[in-house]
């Protein structure tokens, strides 16, 4: 079975502009979270979406969002990027709230 | 939230030595990871342990829910196995979100 896959893979991006991520979740899971990865934060929660429903979000401001599709096929959208987003985006899946797997990374640069 | 507190932040050992990385959380969970990250950035999961005993190959978890705390063992260390080890927990309210560690930073030495 195919693990999650996130692309892009890499992305530079300068300030002001906005970025969407992709990431498809293992064939069959329909919850799907977003995570950012800082050398200063950790490893910290965006939002969770279950059947193209958010349920669960972390504490970042509004610029940032995402959307499921009725594929579970999920996006999340950074608009108005700032030097400070610069992080590793990751993406997990995981069939109800059980063990999440992850995938590879998005690694976004923002100039 | 849940607090996840993981130790030692570093550990560097030499090939073939054992070791033992802890982590200790805030409040009763029902799920509970250890991840291993590769140099590229992936999570790859090691364990999913809420309670009890698992051992793969040279790797073995335990977790003592009650007590707030997991046990991640590494016999017979490689070079391969260095890295970033991190635990993450969830709650039952806590849909989609795992809390997570900061992190052993692994190195081990040919």
């Amino acid at each position: 079975k195919a693990g999650v896959t996130q692309t892009p893979r890499y992305l530079i991006k300068t300030r002001g502009q906005q970025v969407t991520l992709s990431c498809s979740p293992i064939s069959g899971h329909r919850s799907v979270s977003w995570y950012q990865q800082t050398p200063g934060q950790g490893l910290q929660f965006l939002f969770e979406y279950f059947s193209e429903t958010q349920r669960n979000k972390g504490n970042f401001p509004g610029r940032f969002s995402g959307r499921q599709f009725s594929n579970s096929r999920s996006e999340m959208n950074v608009s108005t990027l700032e030097l400070g987003d610069s992080a590793l985006y990751l993406c997990a899946s995981s069939v109800t709230d059980n063990e999440q797997f992850f995938g590879p990374g998005t690694r976004l640069t923002v100039l | 939230g849940i607090q996840v507190e993981q130790s030692p932040p570093d550990l560097i050992l030499q090939e073939g030595a054992n070791s033992t990385l802890r982590c200790n959380f805030s409040d009763s969970v029902n799920n509970l990871q250890w991840f291993h990250q590769n140099p590229w950035g992936q999570l790859i999961n090691l364990f999913y342990i809420p309670s009890g005993t698992k051992q793969n190959g040279r790797l073995s978890a335990t977790t003592v829910a009650t007590e707030r705390y997991s046990l991640l063992y590494i016999s017979s260390s490689q070079t391969t196995d260095s890295g970033v080890y991190f635990c993450a927990v969830r709650r039952g309210s806590t849909l989609g979100r795992l809390y997570f560690g900061r992190g052993t930073q692994l190195t081990v030495w040919p």
